[in-house]
């Protein structure tokens, strides 16, 4: 099955600096790349999602890029805000229908 | 409803007991996917359901482990005998099968399970 690399594992910015999470997949037929956020105590919540065809996709100060050759995704955070601070994770497709293959998570803490 | 509800949202139990937690999806999301989540960990896939089959059990981390959906909509997971080692979290997620935002999933609150 696939499987997906994420680092760092834990990052910690200033407030109003950029972060970057990074990604790797194994499974070339993955075709779609969702980032989720999840905050002390609640659910994973999608973000930002982006798929095959698109190199690069934006909302708001989050940016996600793919590049499918060497088969990895990051995550671009600009601004960073204390309320940014979260656990997010990226995910794969797979070739599986239906599945989903979740990284470890990167523990993002912003200072104020 | 408004989103995806998991009940109870917290269940204590002694070691050896069976615990039954519950996961409404979004009406309509034929996708239905079980995680688990130790503390400060990531997400642990258990089981995937389209419909009311399951394509993909492979998670179960034992047979003392099981789960079942009834209606294409509510569904059960079952842990017996519990152990120490099965508290956690347990996410349930739906999805949609089909259209332009297939495989994005939608997570419920979790129940967090606690195993003295």
């Amino acid at each position: 099955g696939e499987n997906v690399e994420q680092h760092p594992s834990t990052l910690s910015v200033q407030e109003g600096d950029s972060a970057v999470i990074k990604c790797t997949y194994s499974d070339s037929a993955s075709n779609y790349f969702p980032w989720y956020k999840q905050e002390l105590g609640k659910r994973p919540q999608l973000i930002i999602d982006i798929r095959s065809n698109v190199g690069e996709k934006k909302d708001q100060r989050i940016a996600v890029t793919l590049n499918k050759t060497a088969k990895h995704f990051s995550l671009h955070i600009t601004e960073t805000q204390p309320e940014d601070s979260a656990v997010y994770f990226c995910a794969a497709s797979g070739s599986t229908l239906g599945r989903l293959y979740f990284g470890r998570g990167t523990q993002l803490t912003v200072w104020p | 409803g408004a989103g995806v509800s998991q009940s109870p949202s917290n269940k204590v139990t002694e070691k050896g007991k069976d615990v039954e937690l519950r996961c409404d999806p979004i009406s309509g999301h034929t996708a239905l996917y079980w995680y688990r989540q130790s503390l400060g960990q990531g997400l642990e896939f258990l089981i995937y359901f389209q419909g009311n089959s399951a394509p993909d059990k492979s998670g179960l981390p034992s047979d003392r482990f099981s789960a079942e959906r009834t209606g294409g909509s509510v569904s059960t997971l079952t842990i017996q005998r519990t152990q120490q080692e099965d508290s956690a979290v347990y996410l349930c997620a739906g999805g949609l099968a089909g259209g332009p935002s297939t495989d994005t999933q939608y997570f419920g609150p979790g129940t967090r399970l606690t195993v003295l």
